[in-house]
């Protein structure tokens, strides 16, 4: 069965930084491109950021209130999806998901785990 | 620059039938989508890929009744015989070289 697992949520001050892990199982998770998305309570899904395969560069793309500041990387040997959150503002406060497909929808999808930026 | 249009809300009785819209900005007419639906406290599910000619592809598991449909630059969601637990927020996706988009959602409630 296909699984996505995030971990390393949690409370952060403003300025500060953290990392997100997103577990995979169940299908080839080097042969796919993986995503981060967020949801901010109140507000509506948000996609985050991307990384590519190995073969296919490993590059990474972001949405414009993350550039410079968060990071997508993986670990194909862990079957693990990473995301470094440095320079944290409160309107990061979500919760974030990780999610992947294989036509450029994302068909399998993560639980979520909770970030909130607060003094 | 994608952007993709969804009205707020909607809302239709138990055993009815409801259709959601997703549009997408000018240009991108020809472009696919995803349906998603995200119950309260819950991670999102993707529900199906709908493409420009209207030919869909649901994910896994996803009853018939759900349904997607296209026309010109907008694309359907159809939930028919609604249960209760249909009630949920629902957002359709698209991407790009390097962009993925969401429209702002739809809350659907079940009356």
């Amino acid at each position: 069965e296909v699984h996505l697992v995030e971990s390393g949520g949690g409370l952060v001050e403003p300025g500060g930084s953290l990392r997100l892990s997103c577990a995979a199982s169940g299908f080839t998770f080097s042969s796919v491109w993986m995503s981060w998305v967020r949801r901010a309570p109140g507000k509506g899904l948000e996609w985050v950021g991307r990384i590519k395969t190995k073969s296919g560069g490993g590059t990474t793309d972001y949405g414009a209130p993350v550039k410079g500041r968060f990071t997508v990387s993986r670990d194909d040997s862990k079957n693990t999806l990473y995301l470094q959150m440095n320079s944290l503002e409160t309107a990061d406060t979500a919760v974030y998901y990780c999610a992947t497909g294989y036509t450029g929808a994302f068909e399998i999808w993560g639980q979520g785990t909770m970030v909130i930026v607060s003094s | 620059q994608f952007v993709l249009t969804q009205s707020p809300s909607a809302s239709a009785s138990l055993g009815a039938s409801v259709k959601l819209t997703c549009t997408l900005s000018s240009g991108h007419s020809s472009y696919a989508i995803a349906w998603h639906q995200q119950q309260s406290e819950k991670g999102p599910r993707y529900l199906m890929k709908v493409n420009s000619d209207g030919s869909h592809i649901k994910g896994d598991g996803i009853p018939d009744r759900f349904s997607g449909s296209s026309s010109g630059a907008e694309r359907y969601l159809t939930i028919s015989s609604l249960q209760s637990e249909d009630e949920a927020d629902y957002y359709c996706q698209t991407w790009g070289t390097g962009i993925h988009e969401f429209g702002g959602g739809t809350k659907l409630t079940v009356l």
